[in-house]
């Protein structure tokens, strides 16, 4: 257990609806990571926030957004669903520091989109 | 470009055999590298990284990797495999031109014969 928790485990929605998935990360670690495992992209980075701001993007559709609240803890939407964004949604979370260079991943949430 | 190859989508190996999970690299500057485990439907999990210092990093579960610059290589091993070790395994580098975060290779899926 690497002490970052994502809710919901499983999800699934229609084309064109809005979801948000959750993370909350290891206890006093300031940063999230948010990455999207598809079958035909891989592991993808899409965002990460620091301690509440945005600090970089990655391959991140402007569909999406995410945003990190004031107990750390980080949200994903994901708006205007296709078929083609059913994947696995990973958030990571990593502390300050030294230690800032390694990641600690949740279980993931799996979105279908049907 | 930064990347990371990982050139065998699959491996089968027999309960017992050791193991060898090949990985490479394409980074300009020093790289930090990690080898994480995604077991089927679980998150990703950290077996080991290498930031400096001496080129062999023992991980959890058994596993080691060597890190080869001349080579560009971060392979991955373990002497005797577990039915167990039965996963997808992923290498990662991360890479600090811009904002840190990693990027990952396309994973390897181990299969152990019993």
């Amino acid at each position: 257990d690497s002490g970052v928790t994502q809710t919901p485990k499983h999800l699934i929605t229609a084309t064109g609806q809005r979801v948000t998935l959750r993370c909350s990360p290891r206890s006093g670690d300031l940063s999230v990571y948010w990455y999207q495992q598809s079958l035909d992209q891989g592991l993808q980075f899409l965002i990460q926030y620091y301690n509440g701001e945005e600090r970089a993007k990655g391959n991140i559709l402007e569909r999406f957004s995410a945003q990190q609240f004031p107990d750390l803890h980080s949200e994903l939407n994901l708006s205007s669903l296709e078929l083609g964004d059913s994947a696995l949604y990973f958030c990571a979370s990593s502390p300050t520091g030294a230690g800032r260079l390694t990641q600690y991943f949740g279980p993931g949430t799996r979105l279908l989109v049907l | 470009a930064q990347s990371v190859t990982q050139p065998d989508i699959h491996i089968t190996v027999s309960e017992g055999a050791s193991l060898e999970l090949r990985c490479n690299y394409s980074y300009g500057a020093t790289p930090y590298l990690f080898w994480y485990v995604q077991s089927p439907g679980q998150g990703l999990q950290l077996l080991l990284k290498y930031f400096s210092g001496d080129t062999l990093v023992q991980g959890i579960k058994g596993f080691e990797a060597e890190f080869k610059r001349s080579q560009s290589s971060f392979n991955l091993r373990k002497p005797s495999v577990h039915w167990s070790d039965a996963a997808e395994y992923f290498c990662a580098v991360g890479t600090t031109s811009g904002t840190y975060k990693y990027i990952f290779g396309t994973g390897t899926r181990l299969k152990v014969l019993a």
